[in-house]
């Protein structure tokens, strides 16, 4: 089981704001990256540290954390957004040992 | 820039050892403060953390798996590994390797390989 949660499936329409989000203990200490993977692909990093977007990510792609809950907002979604999101961040324990959300499936309407 | 490719048998009989390599090009495994990670995703399913590297040798690995798992470096082939033992058929997944990152109170992974798909089999 996962110490990260993710609801299984959103929602949005085309063009429209819609927010991802990643609960669990250790998001109060550390924060959570974020990944894209499409169908057949190897995820994609998106978010990392308090928000930051690798070179290429566009700006509509941002993070946010807010106690235990981390959240990824995608302001504008288009088409392409459509994908599988996973967050993960480091294990409540304190240990160096990675965790992962089990996914949220995003479909642009 | 930075490229991964894992490489290794895509078929592994029940109890037997699975090995994977990935090489890693475009840079020197050795350069900047970088772990190197292996995580894998079952068909249909999330992704599971299994172990990362540093170039040191330092190993840690996922709490589930660590009595199987072992990682490895050569930093000379510019390449790490993972061996995992006694497999059965719910080892079967898509096997990434990834560059990890520790920093910004964050860990994270970019860039990743493409992937291999091992099936555990008889």
């Amino acid at each position: 089981s996962s110490e990260l949660t993710q609801d299984p499936a959103v929602s949005v329409a085309l063009g429209q704001t819609v927010r991802i989000t990643c609960q669990g203990d250790s998001l109060r200490s550390y924060y959570a990256s974020w990944y894209q993977q499409k169908p057949g692909q190897a995820p994609v990093l998106v978010i990392y540290g308090k928000n930051n977007r690798p070179s290429g990510i566009p700006d509509r792609f941002s993070g946010s954390s807010s106690g235990n809950t981390a959240s990824l907002t995608i302001t504008g979604a288009q088409a392409e957004d459509e994908a599988d999101y996973y967050c993960n961040s480091r294990d409540s324990s304190g240990n160096r040992v990675v965790v992962f959300g089990g996914g949220t499936k995003l479909t642009v309407l | 820039q930075v490229q991964l490719q894992e490489s290794g048998p895509g078929l592994v009989k029940p109890s037997q050892t699975l090995s994977l390599t990935c090489t890693v090009s475009g840079g020197s495994i050795s350069s900047g403060s970088y772990y190197w990670s292996w995580i894998r995703q079952p068909a249909g399913k999330g992704l599971e953390w299994i172990g990362r590297i540093y170039t040191s040798g330092s190993t840690n690995y996922n709490p589930s798996l660590k009595s199987r798992v072992t990682i490895s470096v050569d930093t000379s082939k510019n390449q790490f590994s993972l061996k995992l033992s006694s497999v059965t058929a719910a080892d079967t997944a898509v096997y990434y390797c990834a560059r990890d990152q520790d920093g910004s109170g964050s860990y994270w992974f970019d860039p990743w390989g493409q992937g291999t798909l091992v099936t555990v089999s008889s």
